[in-house]
């Protein structure tokens, strides 16, 4: 069964660096998402892509963020300049088509920041 | 601001039990989904409801949309400690943005 694939598993940064957090969504789909999860909070969004470009994104989604699709399978989150409090499980999420809201979750990586 | 409560946050049942979980919300959703995390993995999706008042049931587990969209239940019957788990709910109001719920962490002792 085709599934969402996230690397790494786990990211150790210090403080300030910039982390890159990669996702292959299932093949077909065309809507993607990201999402985090602090430890022991809730699952948060943070952006929608669709066509090549975000369709919606939380206020957690600033200017230190940013997605891409450098080719036709990789999905991306780009964080800056890290900060503590981005320590969290990031998951990347995608979805077939408008006429289904099934979204599939990928394993998730778990970023911490030094 | 859309939000989405769980109750409990909390269960902890014997096995052969039954429960309820509840997801609600003052806004309407065009769809809600329901899911179980395990920890240090992703949610894993267990249904889909779109229609008010939709029941889907996945073997013991019966999962019911109410009438106004607003709200959602998860009944699990004979609870069994493989159902052990964080429960997830989660709408879409039919943007491209998925709200969460707080979470119900369900524990079934043997």
């Amino acid at each position: 069964e085709p599934e969402v694939t996230q690397t790494p598993s786990h990211q150790v940064t210090q403080m300030g660096q910039e982390v890159i957090l990669r996702c292959v969504p299932i093949s077909n789909h065309l809507y993607f998402y990201w999402y985090r999860q602090i430890l022991g909070q809730k699952v948060e969004f943070l952006v929608s892509f669709y066509n090549n470009e975000i369709s919606e994104k939380s206020e957690i989604f600033d200017d230190q963020f940013s997605v891409e699709r450098p080719d036709g399978s990789n999905f991306t989150l780009k964080i800056r300049s890290t900060k503590l409090e981005d320590s969290a499980m990031y998951f990347c999420a995608s979805r077939s088509h408008p006429s289904t809201d099934t979204q599939y979750f990928g394993p998730g990586t778990r970023l911490t920041v030094l | 601001t859309q939000l989405l409560e769980q109750s409990p946050q909390f269960l902890s049942i014997q096995e052969g039990e039954n429960l309820t979980v509840y997801c609600n919300s003052s806004s309407v959703f065009s769809s809600l989904q329901w899911y179980r995390q395990e920890p240090g993995e992703g949610p894993v999706l267990l249904v889909t409801v779109v229609t008010g008042g939709e029941v889907k049931k996945l073997k013991r587990l019966t999962f019911q949309f109410g009438d106004a969209r607003k709200d959602s239940s998860l009944h699990i019957t004979a609870a069994q400690p493989g159902d052990t788990g964080l429960y997830l709910c989660a709408g879409t109001s039919g943007t491209y943005k998925y709200i969460f719920g707080t979470g119900t962490r369900l524990k079934v002792l043997a």
